[in-house]
């Protein structure tokens, strides 16, 4: 069965913290991963990785993929308060069997940076 | 601005009641999809359509309906046979050539009572 696991499923840090959100997967066929970020609504998006060990960096933010060990983190340096959110990794398998290009998510990592 | 609005944001159902949640888009996109999601659950696929008049069931369809006549609108109905319907949905739409990045509207949270 094709599955994206991200841990922790939570996490609470304080304001300046630097925080490491992992993602791993196991999917008949890869095409690319992303990573969103929702506030209480709409998953907006982040990042998308295709190739292994090229960081993808927005200011703060960065992430990795590591398609040998089949995970990538999500990295977040001196957070702030408006960090706080869910951040869902999914991954693209491409138009393989019967998957037509549809994503699958992991259950998310929910966030809380306390002041 | 181009975007996907989805209507209502907030819906009450009694039991036994369908209702039928709104999803319109202006990105000119060919794909759109309808995802559930649960606390703790991540997001889990219902159906999506990849072209006007067709579309697929994902891995949660039972209990719910969809409709694609127009390219740009793609409404989901949760009928009385969806055991569990309290829950927030979400639209997504996407180009069918290209990155496959979704973007999603800001949901509509169903409450049954």
């Amino acid at each position: 069965e094709d599955k994206v696991v991200q841990s922790p499923l939570s996490l609470v840090v304080h304001e300046g913290d630097t925080v490491t959100l992992n993602c791993s997967y196991e999917v008949t066929n890869f095409r690319s991963l992303l990573w969103y970020k929702q506030e209480k609504k709409a998953p907006t998006f982040l990042f998308m990785l295709t190739s292994s060990g090229i960081e993808k960096k927005s200011g703060r933010l960065s992430s990795i993929l590591d398609k040998k060990e089949l995970s990538s983190i999500l990295n977040i340096t001196a957070t702030q308060t408006g960090d706080s959110a869910i951040y869902l990794c999914a991954v693209d398998m491409g138009n393989y069997g019967g998957s037509q290009g549809n994503l699958i998510f992991g259950k998310g990592t929910k966030l809380s940076v306390k002041p | 601005d181009g975007g996907i609005t989805q209507s209502p944001k907030y819906l009450f159902r009694k039991e036994g009641q369908n209702v039928t949640l709104s999803c319109e888009q202006n990105l000119n996109h060919d794909a759109m999809y309808w995802y559930r999601q649960d606390p703790g659950q991540g997001l889990r696929l219902i159906y999506y359509s990849q072209i006007v008049n067709d579309f697929q069931k994902g891995d949660i369809a039972e209990g719910y309906s969809v409709s694609r006549e127009k390219k740009e609108s793609f409404p989901l109905t949760v009928t009385s046979a969806q055991k569990n319907p309290t829950a927030f949905y979400l639209c997504a739409s996407r180009p069918n050539s290209g990155a496959n990045v979704l973007t999603f509207g800001a949901g509509s949270r169903l409450t049954v009572l």
